[in-house]
């Protein structure tokens, strides 16, 4: 596909279990950001990677939140011990590091979290 | 006190109205971003601006980079206007990561 895909688009989890969600970055795109959108709010940086390397991991809330992005393409955020807080949409975004577009982000659909 | 303030959090308009939305920031930035997200839709990137004005269709984005303010204008709007208007900007020396506005509702009424 063309664009920046994500996975599952919905997830139900019940408080305490741990959840993974998957971003699938623009293929050649270096650049990945996660970001969390609480329902009403703008979006709220959570991490970045270059690559494989995770550049800023400062938005984390917690550290029950972690992401990889081992071969520096699919990226994984995993949330442990879900609380209802929690419960937000999850946004990824991919950019190039060179070219015309080399500062615009280009936004995945978002996976919606809910935490019962 | 949020970096990235916009005004209104809400607005209604009828079709064919002009609209503007405003941003204001408190930081220094390398580019400031509009993006616009549909119910249930993810986001889509409407302009990046360091300088200046940019024009695409009915929408305008301006930038005023001594007085830390941007807007985004719709001229001749319709129904399908209808969205979350966010403005995000890049702080200098922060990396490329966005810091968002809160968004303006638009709804705009046949």
């Amino acid at each position: 596909g063309a664009g920046v895909s994500q996975s599952p688009r919905y997830k139900v989890a019940k408080r305490g279990q741990d959840v993974a969600l998957r971003c699938d970055p623009i293929s050649g795109h270096v650049s990945l950001f996660w970001y969390q959108q609480a329902l009403g709010q703008g979006p709220e940086f959570l991490t970045y990677f270059q690559n494989e390397a995770q550049l800023d991991k400062s938005g984390l809330p917690s550290d029950r939140f972690f992401a990889e992005r081992p071969e520096g393409s699919v990226s994984t955020l995993k949330i442990q011990r879900t609380q209802q807080e929690d419960s937000a949409v999850y946004l990824c975004a991919s950019s190039p590091l060179t070219g015309p577009s080399y500062n615009e982000q280009f936004f995945g659909p978002g996976t919606r979290l809910t935490v019962l | 006190k949020n970096e990235v303030e916009q005004s209104p959090q809400n607005l209604t308009a009828q079709e064919g109205e002009f609209i503007t939305i405003n941003c204001s920031y408190s930081v220094g930035i390398s580019a400031l971003h509009w993006l616009q997200q549909h119910p249930g839709g993810g986001i889509v990137s409407l302009f990046m601006l360091s300088s200046g004005k940019k024009k695409h269709g009915r929408l305008i984005a301006t930038i005023n980079i001594q007085e830390k303010h941007s807007s985004l204008h719709i001229t001749a709007s319709h129904p399908r206007d209808s969205a979350v208007y966010i403005c995000a900007v890049v702080i200098k020396a922060a990396g490329n990561k966005l810091t968002f506005g809160g968004g303006t509702r638009v709804l705009v009424k046949p």
